[in-house]
């Protein structure tokens, strides 16, 4: 079926370097995307979202860009600190659909090390 | 202004009980979805409610069943509990509007035994 997943489970980084983790969708229907932060033992965490009729949006050190061609999306973490460590997940939904559900990959698990 | 509460925070029952996780949505949020999250694998949807109404519904049992008031709080019931229905439950607020920010809860970590 359709899903979203992730490229990488696992990434490891120096603190200090900039950090970027993969997600491909499948659904081309899928019209917005959240990526969460979830660290141990908590709920997701919100970080960026960006909706299909932009192709890059810009955060607090986050950046997401969406390339609807072939269906990726990805997280670009500038000056990866270790506070950054914690699972990545992307997900989507799709607007008309009578209501909203967020489609979640398995995570990406990002390490940084000091 | 006060996150996305849930209760209890942990919570051992066992199989072929029934429980009961109540969540409070962002204020000004009218939509509160319901997630289960396995551990290692990312969260499930499970139910969506709107202004008390239910929109959406995940492949989960009938087992599985919700609620929201009013005060747009809301519930999720889970009877005949089985071992799989161990998991951490999530719930997120948002203002229901399609493409627009959702907030998750600390969750409730359910354990079955």
């Amino acid at each position: 079926g359709e899903s979203v997943g992730l490229h990488l489970p696992t990434l490891s980084v120096q603190e200090g370097d900039n950090s970027i983790i993969n997600c491909a969708y499948s659904n081309s229907a899928s019209d917005y995307f959240i990526w969460y932060k979830q660290e141990s033992g908590k709920g997701p965490q919100f970080i960026i979202d960006i909706r299909s009729n932009m192709d890059k949006r810009q955060g607090q050190r986050v950046t997401v860009l969406l390339n609807k061609t072939v269906k990726h999306l990805s997280l670009q973490i500038a000056a990866t600190q270790p506070g950054d460590s914690a699972v990545y997940f992307c997900a989507e939904s799709r607007s008309g659909a009578g209501s909203y559900q967020l489609t979640f990959g398995k995570g990406t698990k990002l390490s940084v090390i000091p | 202004d006060a996150g996305v509460t849930q209760s209890p925070t942990h919570l051992i029952k066992t199989r072929g009980q029934q429980v009961t996780l109540r969540c409070s949505p962002i204020s000004g949020h009218k939509s509160v979805s319901w997630y289960q999250q396995v551990l290692g694998q990312g969260p499930q949807f499970i139910f969506q409610y709107y202004e008390k109404e239910e929109r959406g519904r995940g492949n989960f049992p009938d087992r599985f069943s919700a609620r929201q008031f009013p005060n747009y709080s809301s519930e999720l019931n889970v009877n005949a509990l089985l071992l799989g229905d161990s998991a951490l439950y999530l719930c997120a607020s948002s203002n229901g509007q399609p493409n627009t920010e959702a907030f998750f809860g600390q969750g409730t970590r359910l354990t079955v035994v």
